[in-house]
């Protein structure tokens, strides 16, 4: 299957800080890149899906101001936490949309573990 | 209304013996697809099978099979021979419509744990 990568795996940050992940596919173009957040045994809560070249759509709750996604190529977005929080501390997931197959199968990141302090 | 409902929180298995996580889903869009994944606790999201709308024959991947009753709307995923690798959280999603910029619909989750 397509690899979809993630950088950094853990990043432990200051209260007011901004952290800035990345998500990469590896080996395909991703026309589309959905930013998932997900709490300790809970499910995947998607926060945005991001359209190579145009601006990321929120989800309903999600602080656009907050967490700025850029998905500036059909292999690279980012998803920046801005001025975090330990609220924000989260386990956050990226996925990746390739442009052929039947399925429409999104391929996940490994994820990124926040922990703001 | 949810669009996926997992309503095993948790579920127990005797390595070797089968076992279904039950999955039901909430749509009118005559086109979508039926996805289960896996995640280890190392968190990486494991894709294990696919069901789209219009299959007419119930998907297999290996010792998963999905159990796709379309009328009743549910999706279930069987595990033949339950291994202690297949200890982990399982999540059914949904994908309605056809189009490439179609989100997921993911399910609370079950967890699983396989008993040696």
């Amino acid at each position: 299957g397509a690899v979809v990568s993630q950088h950094p795996s853990r990043v432990i940050c200051k209260s007011g800080t901004s952290v800035k992940i990345e998500c990469r596919s590896l080996d395909f173009q991703a026309t589309t890149m959905f930013w998932y957040r997900q709490f300790p045994k809970q499910s995947l809560m998607l926060m945005a899906t991001s359209n190579e070249g145009s601006k990321a759509t929120y989800e309903q709750g999600v602080e656009k101001d907050k967490f700025l996604i850029n998905h500036a190529s059909l292999t690279l977005s980012t998803l920046t936490v801005t001025s975090a929080h330990p609220e924000d501390s989260s386990f956050y997931i990226c996925s990746a949309r390739g442009t052929s197959g039947a399925r429409n199968e999104q391929f996940f990141g490994p994820g990124t573990r926040l922990t703001v302090l | 209304a949810q669009k996926i409902t997992q309503t095993q929180p948790g579920m127990f298995v005797q390595e070797k013996e089968a076992v279904t996580l039950d999955c039901t889903y909430d749509t009118s869009d005559p086109s979508y697809g039926l996805f289960w994944y896996k995640q280890p606790s190392s968190g990486e999201m494991i894709f294990l099978i696919y069901q789209g709308s219009y299959d007419q024959q119930n998907a297999t991947e290996g010792r998963y099979s999905l159990n796709f009753q379309k009328a009743r709307k549910s999706a279930n995923l069987v595990i033949s021979a339950s291994q202690l690798g297949d200890s982990a959280m399982y999540f059914c999603a949904m994908r309605e419509g056809p189009n490439n910029f179609n989100k997921f619909y993911f399910g609370s989750g079950t967890k699983l744990n396989v008993k040696p």
